[in-house]
């Protein structure tokens, strides 16, 4: 089946520092990968949308400057929170749409999620 | 527009019983309609998916929906529940008005607990 790969995992750095998190299909291309954010025991809030080639799109109230988005092949989109601090500290999970399965029928499928904290 | 009602924050079940989570969607358009499963830690993992085919839908582990667009729901259920089956479910419909582009929306989540 169609798998995400989210790296790393875990992170833990001070305050100030840019962190980032990668997001790779592994067995398909993906034109569109989307970025969300989530907080503890709430739903997924989605950031952006990552679209390969061109500038990502992004949510309302998400700072473009703050969660600088790449997404330069069809399998890698990568997620920068720059000079990160506390209140960045959150779970980060990506998901990426099979581009030969482009119809609102095809689920998204998932990765495992990045563990973000900030000291 | 689009939405997604979970009913529950918070189900619990013995193991060996049934497992109902509620879920109830407003569209304007005919939707497609997810479960999503996520362990602790853990992304999203698919269960099922409606997409207009049959209202009775069968999913992995057990798991099966009925999409009842008279009630418009959506609700998860099946008929043994398993100590593994302990997790946060979201049921999920994809934005029509994004096009191609798939955009989610998702429910609040229903957290299952499974009780020896």
């Amino acid at each position: 089946g169609a798998v995400v790969s989210q790296h790393p995992s875990w992170v833990i750095c001070k305050s100030g520092t840019s962190v980032k998190i990668e997001c790779r299909s592994l067995d398909f291309q993906a034109t569109t990968m989307f970025w969300y954010r989530q907080f503890p025991k709430q739903s997924l809030m989605l950031m952006a949308t990552s679209n390969e080639g061109s500038k990502a799109t992004y949510e309302q109230g998400v700072e473009k400057d703050k969660f600088l988005i790449n997404h330069a092949s069809l399998t890698l989109s990568t997620l920068t929170v720059t000079s990160a601090h506390p209140e960045d500290s959150s779970f980060y999970i990506c998901s990426a749409r099979d581009r030969d399965r482009l119809n609102s029928n095809q689920p998204q499928h998932f990765g495992d999620g990045t563990r973000l904290s900030i000291l | 527009a689009q939405s997604v009602t979970q009913l529950d924050s918070h189900v619990s079940v013995s193991e060996g019983t049934p497992v109902l989570l509620r879920c109830n969607y407003s569209s304007s358009y005919s939707p497609s309609l997810f479960w999503y499963v996520q362990h602790p830690n853990k992304g999203l993992q698919l269960l099922l998916k409606y997409t207009s085919a049959a209202t009775l839908v069968k999913g992995i582990n057990g798991f099966e929906a009925e999409f009842k667009k008279s009630e418009t729901s959506f609700h998860l259920t099946k008929p043994s529940a398993h100590m593994s089956d302990a997790a946060e479910y979201f049921c999920v419909v994809s934005d029509r008005r994004s096009g191609n582009t798939g955009k989610l929306i998702f429910g609040q989540g229903t957290t299952l607990q499974v009780k020896p």
